[in-house]
């Protein structure tokens, strides 16, 4: 079956240091992979999508990147964190078409 | 655009109550998806509906796809303090989804039980 791994689960970051999160899928092979953030437990905001490796459109200019060197792998970046970047990050992988997403448990990340 | 409209946005009620809430649209949807998402967690997946009129259970939950395809209802029987979350309506964004599979989400219903 497949599965979705996320981490960290929480990250406490000073504003301006960079960022990485990763996102694993593991059961499947060439999945459509997304980054969301959700703000105050309500509203999913699609960040970023990619249908294939080094294949990435966005969503919402912003402060943010993403990279996918594998199949399996999305990662999620910045070099220099903003207090407007605390949230909680979600990745979710999905087949084509009409198939439904399915979510990691999600990084919670906190600026100070 | 296509927007999805969820309500309520909250409800209270008390545990062994049923409850309804909706999702519409102002644009024909081919599938309807609907998540429950617990606090700190992603949202899982309840019940995928693929066809007009359709009626779909799983456990104590009911969701049923619009005749108009416009709009869709999810039922909860005899809520427990468990079903406590975030129930989001989805479904994809442009007629078939299209190769990424985008989904358009509706803002939520946040359920409250009472035990």
């Amino acid at each position: 079956s497949q599965t979705i791994h996320q981490w960290p689960a929480t990250l406490v970051q000073p504003v301006g240091s960079p960022l990485s999160l990763e996102c694993t899928v593991e059961g499947t092979s060439n999945p459509n992979l997304y980054w969301y953030r959700q703000a105050a437990g309500r509203g999913l905001q699609l960040l970023f999508y990619s249908v294939g490796i080094g294949q990435i459109s966005s969503e919402v200019p912003q402060n943010l990147s993403a990279s996918r060197p594998q199949d399996r792998q999305f990662i999620l970046s910045s070099k220099k964190l903003l207090l407007s970047d605390s949230g909680f990050y979600l990745c979710a992988w999905g087949g084509q078409g009409l198939q439904p997403q399915h979510f990691g448990d999600g990084t919670r990340l906190s600026i100070l | 655009g296509q927007q999805l409209n969820q309500s309520p946005q909250s409800m209270f009620i008390q545990e062994g109550e049923d409850v309804s809430m909706n999702c519409t649209s102002s644009s024909i949807f081919n599938t309807w998806l609907w998540y429950k998402q617990d606090p700190g967690e992603g949202p899982v997946l309840l019940i995928a509906l693929y066809k007009a009129g359709e009626l779909t259970s799983n456990g104590r939950l009911t969701a049923q796809f619009g005749i108009t395809r416009k709009d869709s209802f999810l039922n909860i029987s005899a809520s427990i303090p468990s079903d406590v979350g975030i129930y989001f309506c989805a479904g994809p964004l442009g007629y078939y989804g299209g190769s990424q599979g985008n989904l358009i989400f509706g803002k939520g219903t946040k359920l409250s039980v009472k035990p």
